[in-house]
């Protein structure tokens, strides 16, 4: 079936480091692949997502490639800010069915001043 | 416009007692999920509407849960005889097509003592 496996967390770090989060799947066929974020108090936010292979989404700063040889989805972003605290979720759905996401188990991330 | 909205936002519950939890989706949205998300499982998928088709059943836990879209819109999620491992977030989320964004709704919060 299918599956994500996401860089167990937590995660801290300075304001201004670089920020990876490492996502890869198991899944048949060709699913899309979505980072959705959980800030404090708030509920689930796509943050981006990318539908096939190669493809590339962003969204604030954040990015993340979709590689189909290696399975994986990893998240980016250069420089993170205190307000990017959160927890982050990979996830993937499948083009047939029901299209019902998958999770990651979520990785929190504190950005200290 | 409105997002999805759920309520009540808190329910604390006997162990033993039925509970109901309710969603309004994205007004036109004609997809609706609902997942569960606890520390111990992390975000599963429980069940997934899709226009006036057969719901996809396949994630919930066991015949002690059961959901009903009334009209194409509001949702109900009920779980009977509740039990402490049912302790969770209980999130909804709608799409216009099973194969766009899901938008999430804030969540119920439910405690069983």
């Amino acid at each position: 079936g299918n599956s994500v496996t996401q860089m167990e967390g937590p995660v801290t770090l300075s304001e201004e480091a670089f920020l990876t989060i490492n996502c890869t799947y198991t899944a048949t066929g060709y699913p899309s692949l979505f980072w959705y974020v959980q800030y404090p108090g708030e509920g689930l936010q796509l943050l981006l997502k990318a539908t096939k292979a190669d493809d590339k989404g962003s969204n604030k700063g954040f990015e993340a490639t979709y590689r189909k040889e290696t399975t994986s989805f990893h998240l980016e972003k250069g420089s993170v800010q205190v307000s990017d605290s959160a927890v982050y979720f990979c996830a993937l759905n499948s083009p047939q069915g029901a299209q019902k996401l998958v999770f990651g188990q979520g990785t929190r991330l504190t950005i200290n001043p | 416009g409105a997002g999805v909205s759920q309520s009540p936002s808190n329910k604390v519950t006997e162990k033993g007692k039925d509970v109901e939890l309710r969603c309004d989706p994205i007004s036109g949205h004609t997809a609706l999920y609902w997942y569960r998300q606890s520390l111990g499982q992390g975000l599963e998928f429980l069940i997934y509407f899709q226009g006036n088709s057969a719901p996809d059943k396949s994630g919930l836990p066991s015949d002690r849960f059961s959901a009903e879209r009334t009209g194409g819109s509001v949702s109900t999620l009920t779980i009977q005889r509740t039990q402490q491992e049912d302790s969770a977030v209980y999130l909804c989320a709608s799409s216009s097509q099973g194969y766009n964004e899901q938008f999430f709704g804030p969540g119920t919060r439910l405690t069983v003592l």
